[in-house]
């Protein structure tokens, strides 16, 4: 079936430096695909919306220069978490609508863990 | 978008049938009702997808009354792979594109 990856799983880092976290969709096409983050023992919060070819559009209280996201091919979105902090330490999620019949289901990636330090 | 209202836990016991039942009042005429597991470390994935009445598939089936202001999800003979947290979501798919708002989600525990 189709499948959405992402890639690193984990990830720690220094207070300060940024972060890329890729998301693919590995046998299907996306011209859409969802970031949310996820804080222990929390739902899934949806961070914004990436379009190929076009400007990401962002949830209310997300910040775009925080969180940069490029949807330079239809299979390929990154999220990259700018000069991160320790509050920015989550999992953070992507998915991607489609499939290779077209059926409109979303499939969601397997998640990366971001650990701040 | 429709927002959702779940218990937020639940318990089981293994063999038993598990149902969750999830409020969405607010449900549009295109909007599908969609329910998703998730795993500690996990993206959620996708169990049931419906628009009304009865859906079922391998893994559990879907309750939906015809005014479809609510649904429930039915989890034949539970095991302690089950455990898990189960989201209802709500929403016409295709035209917001996937565009899906989680709610609180149910945390089921299935204990031996």
């Amino acid at each position: 079936g189709a499948v959405v990856s992402q890639h690193p799983s984990r990830v720690i880092c220094k207070s300060g430096t940024s972060v890329k976290i890729e998301c693919r969709s590995l046998d299907f096409q996306a011209t859409t695909m969802f970031w949310y983050r996820q804080f222990p023992k929390q739902s899934l919060m949806l961070m914004a919306t990436s379009n190929e070819g076009s400007k990401a559009t962002y949830e209310q209280g997300v910040e775009k220069d925080k969180f940069l996201i490029n949807h330079a091919s239809l299979t390929l979105s990154t999220l990259t978490v700018t000069s991160a902090h320790p509050e920015d330490s989550s999992f953070y999620i992507c998915s991607a609508m489609g499939g290779p019949s077209g059926s409109g289901e979303l499939f969601f990636g397997e998640g990366s863990r971001l650990t701040v330090l | 978008l429709a927002k959702t209202t779940q218990p937020i836990s639940m318990d089981s016991y293994e063999g038993q049938e598990v149902n969750i039942t999830c409020s969405h009042n607010n449900i549009a005429t295109n909007d599908y009702i969609t329910w998703y597991q998730q795993f500690p470390s996990q993206g959620p994935r996708f169990i049931i997808q419906g628009y009304k009445t009865k859906v079922t598939n391998e893994v559990a089936s879907l309750f939906i009354p015809a005014d479809r202001k609510s649904s429930t999800l039915s989890l034949p003979r539970v095991s302690l792979s089950d455990t898990a947290v189960y989201y209802c979501l709500v929403g016409d798919g295709g035209n917001q594109g996937g565009k899906l708002i989680f709610g609180q989600g149910t945390e089921l525990s299935v204990k031996p």
